[in-house]
């Protein structure tokens, strides 16, 4: 298995420009998450599925949208880059919510300049 | 507010010498409690999580609910114990409570 797969690795977006970060996991998890991280902060939580059709934001959702037309795609929509965005894009599943273990992508080092 | 702290951004220790890493939350409800790792090029992980009440590569946490704290402890740390440590807290099973809140992460180094 795979487990969570994100590509890509690195962009450097222009201000103003829009990107899809892409998120797939072949867990078969119902739970599929997208967090960002800036330098020195903790994992913060943009946007949440808690299955194919159902979506809801997370603490920071502001310039970012998501879909979940399947269970195993989840992905990320940067509408009007802003140098705000720069950061550590973290893409996560799990099987459930709560006690349930998260798992991890590899992340996105994504730049906006 | 729901919170997560980690008062120390480093901690920097001797292989052999026990090792804790500070964790303390607020939460109004009981909460579920985990550690997670990220060593070096590698993955965010579960390292543990209060409710398996395990041991995992010779770490141990306990929630103390009294102090709101719930500290990973170790030992005698070992070299590839160096890595980056979150704390995360979740209010439940259901809806957005569910959701992880992490802290800002402690490094761990450890000196041959």
């Amino acid at each position: 298995n795979a487990g969570v797969t994100q590509t890509p690795k690195f962009r450097i977006l222009k201000i103003g420009q829009s990107m899809t970060l892409q998120c797939a996991q072949d867990m078969n998890h119902n739970y599929m998450y997208w967090y960002r991280q800036d330098p020195g902060m903790g994992l913060k939580l943009i946007y949440y599925s808690v299955g194919a059709g159902i979506t809801d934001k997370g603490e920071v959702p502001n310039g970012y949208n998501v879909s979940r037309s399947t269970t195993e795609d989840f992905p990320l929509r940067l509408e009007l880059a802003a140098p705000s965005q720069t950061s550590v894009y973290f893409c996560a599943s799990s099987y459930g919510g709560g006690p349930y273990e998260q798992y991890f992508g590899p992340g996105t080092r994504l730049t906006v300049t | 507010a729901q919170r997560v702290t980690q008062p120390e951004k480093l901690l920097s220790v001797f292989k052999g010498a026990p090792v804790e890493l500070k964790c303390n939350y607020s939460y109004s409800g009981s909460p579920e409690l985990f550690w997670y790792v990220q060593y070096s090029r590698q993955r965010l992980q579960l390292l543990l999580r209060h409710i398996s009440r395990e041991s995992i590569k010779g770490f141990t946490a306990d929630l103390n609910k009294g102090e709101t704290s719930f500290h990973l402890k170790k030992p005698f740390a070992q070299e590839e114990d160096s890595a980056m440590y979150y704390c995360a807290l979740s209010g439940g099973y259901g809806g957005s409570q569910g959701n992880l809140i992490f802290g800002k992460g402690t490094k761990l180094s450890v000196k041959p």
